[in-house]
């Protein structure tokens, strides 16, 4: 079963709108936390969000925040003001509890573009 | 600070032969993570090093494939008689264990190996 879920497979915006990346999850651990990457053409994996799963708010880190709905197990990235240096993908993931913490699991990603 | 570097960023080699692929983590971070990312796909977990011990290879996808990492930092992945299905870029992370958790510690990923095997 997927354990991470990224139904999106590309996605487009116009420059300075906002948009919203799906992530859903799949763990029966009550304690995990869930990180947002972004990956540029360039390749490197860049950490954008981080989610605990006791947190009471949901994160946010400057143009980027997480809906976090716990009872639907998702965690969906708000891009707010989208620049044309956000195209990239994004990779949703997850750490559990149940396996120490240890071993953090990748969603497909999306593909987002940024139209000017 | 140095980031996670990974040596070499490209390697073209022919089926059959042996790669070694090197990652230096970030220093100070115990936990090191090997992960494998096919053209336009997602990251594939193959094995995580918490200080030199290996708690979890069950990524590793045959015995071709095996890992160590010395003194607590450098780690290599060898793939040993390379076939064209482990053409990939190879992507190490490393983490800091917070009071002896990863709980929120986020991966610190490098820039990757490009294997190409012809």
């Amino acid at each position: 079963a997927q354990k991470i879920t990224q139904t999106q497979p590309g996605m487009f915006v116009q420059e300075k709108e906002a948009v919203t990346l799906d992530c859903t999850y799949d763990t029966s651990d009550q304690s995990y936390g869930l990180f947002w990457y972004k990956q540029p053409s360039s390749g490197e994996m860049i950490f954008l969000i981080y989610q605990g799963s006791y947190d009471e708010q949901n994160a946010t880190e400057g143009r980027y925040s997480l809906n976090f709905q716990k009872a639907r197990k998702s965690a969906n990235l708000v891009i707010s003001a989208s620049q044309l240096g956000d195209s990239a993908m994004y990779f949703c993931a997850m750490r559990e509890r149940s396996r120490g913490y240890n071993k953090l699991i990748f969603g497909a990603g999306t593909r987002l573009a940024v139209h000017p | 600070g140095a980031g996670v570097s990974q040596s070499p960023s490209n390697k073209v080699t022919e089926k059959g032969k042996d790669v070694e692929l090197r990652c230096d983590p970030i220093s100070g971070h115990t936990a090191l993570y090997w992960y494998r990312q096919s053209l336009g796909q997602g990251l594939e977990f193959l094995i995580y090093f918490q200080g030199n011990s290996a708690p979890d290879k069950s990524g590793l996808p045959s015995d071709r494939f095996s890992a160590e990492r010395t003194g607590g930092s450098v780690s290599t992945l060898t793939i040993q008689r390379t076939q064209q299905e482990d053409s990939a870029v190879y992507l190490c992370a490393s983490s800091l264990s917070r009071d002896g958790s990863l709980y929120n510690s986020p991966l610190h990923f490098g820039n990757g190996t490009r294997l190409t095997v012809t």
